[in-house]
C-alpha cells in the first residue's frame, strides 16, 4: 500500500521565518507533487518534480521553493512565510506512466500552516 | 485553456435520493479525467478514473464529450458519502488540473 508522510500535520510559524515542509513517500515513485489546498479554490499546484534533482514551476510558485535531492523526499521551503500563505498543504506522489497518461497521485495527510 | 469547472461548491441531499455532482471541462485534446475524494479526517484519495469504466462505492461517471462532462452520480445517496468531491483533468501525462470541489452533505 502507498505510504506517504508528511512532517507535519499542525505548523504555526511568525511572519518572516523560514518554513520547511517534508514529504516522504515509499512507493518509488518518480513524480512528487506540493498543492496548496485553499476553501472555494480546489487544488493548486505549487511545484512538482519528475526525478530527483528536477523541478517545474507549478500554477503558483511565487514565495515557495522545492528541494529533491533524494527520490523518496520532496521538500517545499518558505523562504520568508507571509500570512497569505496561510493553508492546508498537501503532498502527493505518482509512478511515471509509459505514455499511457498519468497515474493515480497518493496523497499525504496534510500540513495546515498557520503564519501569524 | 485547460479548465475543470465544478459549478456547486456545496450539495446537499437527504439519504436515499439520487445525488449528482457536476464537472464540466475545457480540453483540445482527449481528455483524461479522474474523481478524487476527501472524506472528513482523511487524506484525498482517487474515486475513480472515466477509462477504467468502473463503479466505486455505488458511484459512476461518464464522459461525455458532446457535452465535455464528466459527472458523478449515485442512485441512492448514503451518509458516508458526506464529503469533499474534486473533478480533475490529465493535460499532459503526469499533471492534473483540480476543479474547486463540490462539498456534498448527505442529510438522515
Amino acid at each position: 500500500d502507498v505510504k506517504v508522510t508528511q512532517s507535519s500535520r499542525y505548523l504555526v510559524k511568525r511572519t518572516g521565518e523560514k518554513v520547511f515542509l517534508e514529504c516522504v513517500q515509499d512507493m518509488d515513485h518518480e513524480n512528487m507533487f506540493w498543492y496548496r489546498q485553499d476553501p472555494g479554490l480546489g487544488l493548486r499546484l505549487i511545484y512538482f518534480s519528475y526525478d530527483v534533482k528536477m523541478k517545474e514551476k507549478g500554477d503558483i510558485p511565487e514565495g515557495y521553493s522545492v528541494s529533491r535531492e533524494k527520490k523518496e523526499r520532496f521538500s517545499l521551503i518558505l523562504e520568508s512565510a507571509s500570512t497569505n500563505q496561510t493553508s492546508m498543504y498537501l503532498c502527493a506522489s505518482s509512478k511515471s506512466g509509459q505514455g499511457r497518461g498519468t497515474d493515480t497521485q497518493y496523497f499525504g495527510p496534510g500540513t495546515r500552516l498557520t503564519v501569524l | 485553456a485547460q479548465r475543470v469547472t465544478q459549478p456547486e461548491k456545496l450539495l446537499s441531499v437527504f439519504k436515499g435520493a439520487p445525488v449528482e455532482l457536476k464537472c464540466n471541462y475545457s480540453y483540445s485534446g482527449s481528455p483524461e479525467l479522474f474523481w478524487y475524494v476527501q472524506y472528513s479526517r482523511q487524506r484525498l484519495q482517487l474515486l475513480l478514473r472515466h477509462i477504467s469504466r468502473e463503479s466505486i462505492k455505488g458511484f459512476t461517471a461518464d464522459l461525455n464529450k458532446g457535452e465535455t462532462s464528466f459527472h458523478l452520480k449515485k442512485p441512492f445517496a448514503q451518509e458516508e458519502d458526506s464529503a469533499m468531491y474534486y473533478c480533475a483533468l490529465n493535460f499532459n501525462g503526469y499533471q492534473l488540473i483540480w476543479g474547486a470541489g463540490t462539498k456534498l452533505i448527505i442529510k438522515p
